[in-house]
C-alpha cells in the first residue's frame, strides 16, 4: 500500500456519461497530481493541486475538471465521456509543490481503469 | 519544449546478465530525474532519483542509474537482471526554475524489461 488511494479501481460507463474519480492523498501530502496512461499516449500529466489550489495545468480536455477539497483528497470529473477517454487514471501526492519534494518524489496510487463502452 | 525520451520500447535480457534501460531528456533549468517501475495492474513505484550531487544514483532492489549532463542521459542499470524485474520503467524528468517550479512530472514512454530465465 503506497498510502495513495484511488477509487474506484474499475469503471465502465457508456459514451457520453460523467464519472467522478477519487484521490486520498500519503497523509502529510499536500500536493496531488492526476495522470492519464493510454496505450498511444504514455502518461500524460493531466492537473496539479496544491492544498486545494489548482498549480499547474497540462493536457486537460475541457470535459475534465478537478478540485481539491479542504481535507486534500481530490476528485477528477470526466464528462461527456468518448470512447477515446478509456484509459488508466492515476493519481500522485508529493509533500510540497515547490523545491521540497519528498525522498520519493511522487507516490502514486494503484490507479482507476475507466473504459467507456 | 521539456522532453523525456526513452528510445527503446523493450529490453530483452538473460536472467544474470547485466541490464541497462536508456534514457535521454531535453530541459531548460536543472533536472530532477527519476526513474519508476509499473508492474501490471499496478501504480507506479518509485526506483531512484538524481538530484544533485554524485552522477551514480543507487536505488531501490539493486538499481542505479548514471546522470551523465553532456549527453543529457539517466540510464538505468542493474549488474545481475532478475526474472522478477520483468516489468515497464519509465524516466522522468521535472524542471526546477525557482519561483517558476510547478512539481510536475514529465514522463517517457516508457520500457519494457523482459528477463528471461
Amino acid at each position: 500500500d503506497s498510502g495513495v488511494t484511488q477509487t474506484p479501481k474499475h469503471l465502465i460507463t457508456a459514451t457520453g456519461q460523467r464519472v467522478t474519480l477519487r484521490c486520498s492523498p500519503r497523509s502529510g501530502d499536500l500536493s496531488v497530481y492526476w495522470y492519464q496512461q493510454s496505450l498511444d499516449q504514455g502518461l500524460q500529466f493531466l492537473i496539479q493541486y496544491y492544498n486545494g489550489e489548482e498549480r499547474a495545468k497540462g493536457n486537460i480536455l475541457e470535459r475534465f475538471s478537478a478540485q481539491q477539497f479542504p481535507d486534500l483528497h481530490s476528485e477528477l470529473n470526466l464528462s461527456s465521456l468518448e470512447l477515446g477517454d478509456s484509459a488508466l487514471y492515476f493519481c500522485a501526492s508529493s509533500v510540497g509543490s515547490g523545491q521540497g519534494l519528498s525522498s520519493y518524489g511522487y507516490t502514486f496510487g494503484s490507479g482507476t481503469r475507466l473504459t467507456v463502452v | 519544449a521539456q522532453s523525456v525520451a526513452q528510445p527503446e520500447d523493450q529490453v530483452n535480457v538473460a536472467e544474470g546478465n547485466p541490464l541497462t534501460v536508456k534514457c535521454t531528456y531535453s530541459v531548460s533549468g536543472n533536472p530532477y530525474l527519476f526513474w519508476y517501475v509499473q508492474y501490471p495492474n499496478r501504480g507506479l513505484q518509485f526506483l531512484l532519483k538524481y538530484i544533485t550531487g554524485d552522477n551514480l544514483v543507487k536505488g531501490s532492489y539493486g538499481f542505479e542509474a548514471e546522470f551523465n549532463k553532456s549527453q543529457t542521459s539517466f540510464h538505468l542499470k542493474k549488474p545481475s537482471a532478475l526474472v522478477s524485474d520483468s516489468a515497464l520503467y519509465f524516466c522522468a524528468v521535472r524542471v526546477v526554475h525557482g519561483s517558476g517550479n510547478t512539481g510536475k512530472l514529465i514522463f517517457g514512454q516508457g520500457t519494457t524489461l523482459q528477463v528471461k530465465p
